[in-house]
């Protein structure tokens, strides 16, 4: 149980369009779900907190109007990158919760901007 | 406010002896500790959880870690390392406040095991 799907696992997009990655909590109905931004060698670095209906927190430092959040349901999280650069290059990991002190994470997409 | 400091960004070991990974970490809370293992490329996969039972937690794949509410600790320990141990492990602290559930991670250590 507990499953959290990502996709897509591996997106190259060319400067300047936008992506979106979906965030999918298979077998639960997931109250809140986390954004996470992890560069090489680095940890996971929170970017925001969505809860269904509701517009996104996000964490100090990010910007609310390239990383666009929707939560549509207690499934669904979608991440769109907007006009991608190629320093938004990076593995963005999702998590979702069912409001308990546990996170169930996916297993991560690789965003490559050429 | 929580953080944690994991105390090694690298540690390497042969293959067959012990392993341990060490973690601090500060809370206002009573807070919950988590340990998850990274492979390249991959998501994260939980080890083991400490959620305010036994202080001795048994994980997966032979790790297990020991909760020390007065040295601040939750040290994770494996007696005989495998190859496949070679990771990144975080060593993360979650407390729920009135933002909600917040995890807090450490910067990682990566395990690397020499045959």
């Amino acid at each position: 149980g507990a499953v959290v799907s990502q996709h897509p696992s591996w997106v190259i997009c060319k400067s300047g369009t936008s992506v979106k990655i979906e965030c999918r909590s298979l077998d639960f109905q997931a109250t809140t779900m986390f954004w996470y931004r992890q560069f090489p060698k680095q940890s996971l670095m929170l970017m925001a907190t969505s809860n269904e209906g509701s517009k996104a927190t996000y964490e100090q430092g990010v910007e609310k109007d390239k990383f666009l959040i929707n939560h549509a349901s207690l499934t669904l999280s979608t991440l769109t990158v907007t006009s991608a650069h190629p320093e938004d290059s990076s593995f963005y990991i999702c998590s979702a919760s069912t409001g308990s002190n546990e996170q169930f994470f996916g297993p991560g997409t690789r965003l490559t901007v050429l | 406010a929580q953080s944690v400091t994991q105390l090694d960004s690298h540690v390497s070991v042969s293959e067959g002896t012990p392993v341990l990974l060490r973690c601090n970490y500060s809370s206002s809370y009573s807070p919950s500790l988590f340990w998850y293992v990274q492979h390249p490329n991959k998501g994260l996969q939980l080890l083991l959880k400490y959620t305010s039972a036994a202080t001795l937690v048994k994980g997966i794949n032979g790790f297990e870690a020991e909760f020390k509410k007065s040295e601040t600790s939750f040290h994770l320990t494996k007696p005989s390392a495998h190859m496949s141990d070679a990771a990144e492990y975080f060593c993360v602290v979650s407390e729920v406040d009135n933002a909600g559930n917040m995890l807090t991670f450490g910067g990682g250590t990566r395990l690397m095991v020499k045959p």
